[in-house]
């Protein structure tokens, strides 16, 4: 069971906007601006996509966002294409001895 | 741009110890600012974080791995390692090196992952 808590699943057709989410705890995602987002496709590493909630790293599309409320983080994607197909993870610092947190995924399926 | 890759025995039997190197290239580990660390993936499963290392040696560790993992810096080479003693067929995973921001605690460049399977 992952620290935080991400949908298993998520769908939208080419050219929609996604909202993906990832719960964690006031020890986590609600008290640190240090929530990163992955992407992830079958058989390759993790790419970055989002740091510090909201910062994309040079190269990465501006179709995505973050954004946080209280313990929840988002990552939404619009204007949706057929190669942001993908697994994403969250990612948080927290304050437990574990240091660093990850989502259990979500699988984005552009129908 | 930063580049990982990591290397090391694809197949380790059961109660020995899983070793693996991460090579750095196009930066140097020693240069600051940031961490470097072994994440793990089971097949089919999410994102597991092991351990990070500063270049001046600070170890983190998962509290669930701790008493089996050894992290590593060699910055003459620019390498770190990973060793994870008494492997079960549980610890079969794919493993990457990554680069971590010391300064908001990201992932900004990853090895392409290595699978490491236990079995006799």
């Amino acid at each position: 069971q992952s620290a935080l808590t991400q949908p298993a699943s998520v769908s939208g057709s080419p050219g929609q906007s996604i909202t993906i989410s990832c719960t964690g705890t006031s020890s986590d995602v609600g008290a640190y601006n240090y929530v990163s987002w992955y992407q992830q496709h079958p058989g390759k590493a993790p790419k970055l996509m989002i740091y510090a909630v909201s910062n994309r790293p040079s190269g990465v599309s501006s179709r995505f966002s973050g954004s946080k409320s209280d313990n929840t983080a988002s990552l939404t994607i619009s204007g949706l294409q057929a190669e942001d197909e993908a697994d994403y993870y969250c990612n948080s610092y927290t304050s437990r001895d574990i240091h660093v947190v990850f989502g259990g995924g979500t699988k984005l399926t552009v129908l | 741009q930063v580049q990982l890759q990591e290397s090391g025995p694809g197949l380790v039997k059961p109660s020995q110890t899983l070793s693996l190197t991460c090579t750095v290239s196009g930066g140097s580990i020693s240069s600051g600012g940031h961490y470097w660390s072994w994440i793990r993936q089971h097949p089919g499963k999410a994102l597991e974080w092991i351990a990070y290392i500063y270049y001046s040696g600070g170890t983190y560790y998962s509290p669930s791995l701790k008493s089996r993992v050894t992290i590593s810096v060699d910055t003459s080479i620019n390498q770190f390692s990973l060793k994870l003693s008494s492997v079960t067929a549980a610890d079969t995973a794919v493993y990457y090196c990554a680069r971590g921001a010391a300064a908001a605690y990201y992932f900004d460049s990853w090895g392409q992952g290595t699978l490491v399977t236990v079995s006799s």
